[in-house]
């Protein structure tokens, strides 16, 4: 099974901040990968997909980058409405797996 | 507007039966894999099973192979999840997730409690 491992486990910012959450896959996954955030009580939603690409609707400010394994989520300037848990998701191959979460705080 | 409701959850005895259903509008239902994905209380996503457009495809991780079953009735646009030999680690939320590679739409969960 591919395992996925993101960090930092959680993660506390100001306003504005820029914020890296990571991803390291433990083999190649090509860019089968997609960000997601979750809100309390709420279901996920998707960020990104194919590594770099934004979903519909989702701010410019988030972004998402592969170097080989590593998978990253950028947002740039944080918002309030950008606190929740982040969750990587690689679909290269079953057993799919997520990335633990980050959860993302305000400062 | 895509639209995906759950239905079915509950409280169920350990060892007993269960079975989900999902029902999706505002898209071509056949048209796309589906997925179900759940979350224990306040753990991490874990997905659950996934079918392919027709039905004919299956796919589980080993913690649900041979006690849960997904299937879909594309007539109806609803995709189902019968869970048998329920155990209390079963206990979560789940969702149905339309995919497209990524999950690009989710319901908004269902609650599974499994206790005697």
């Amino acid at each position: 099974d591919i395992q996925m491992t993101q960090s930092p486990a959680s993660l506390s910012a100001s306003l504005e901040e820029i914020v890296t959450i990571t991803c390291q896959a433990s083999q190649d996954i090509g860019n089968y990968l997609s960000w997601y955030q979750q809100k309390p009580g709420k279901s996920p939603q998707l960020l990104i997909h194919s590594a770099t690409s934004l979903a519909d609707g989702v701010p410019s400010r988030f972004s998402g980058s592969r170097s080989g394994t590593q998978y990253s989520l950028k947002i740039n300037r944080l918002q309030v409405e950008d606190t929740g848990i982040y969750y990587c998701l690689q679909h290269y191959s079953a057993p799919w797996t997520f990335g633990g979460g980050t959860k993302l705080e305000l400062k | 507007e895509v639209q995906l409701v759950e239905s079915g959850g509950g409280l169920v005895q350990p060892g007993r039966s269960l079975k989900l259903s999902c029902a999706a509008s505002g898209f071509t239902f056949s048209n796309y894999y589906m997925a179900w994905v759940r979350q224990a209380p306040k753990k991490g996503l874990e997905w659950v099973a996934t079918i392919s457009t027709s039905g004919s495809r299956t796919y589980y991780p080993d913690s649900v192979k041979g006690r849960f079953t997904i299937s879909r009735d594309n007539a109806k646009s609803s995709l189902y999840l019968q869970m048998n030999s329920l155990k209390s680690e079963d206990t979560a939320t789940y969702y149905c997730a339309r995919s497209t590679g990524s999950w690009d739409y989710w319901g908004q969960g269902v609650m599974v409690t499994v206790s005697s």
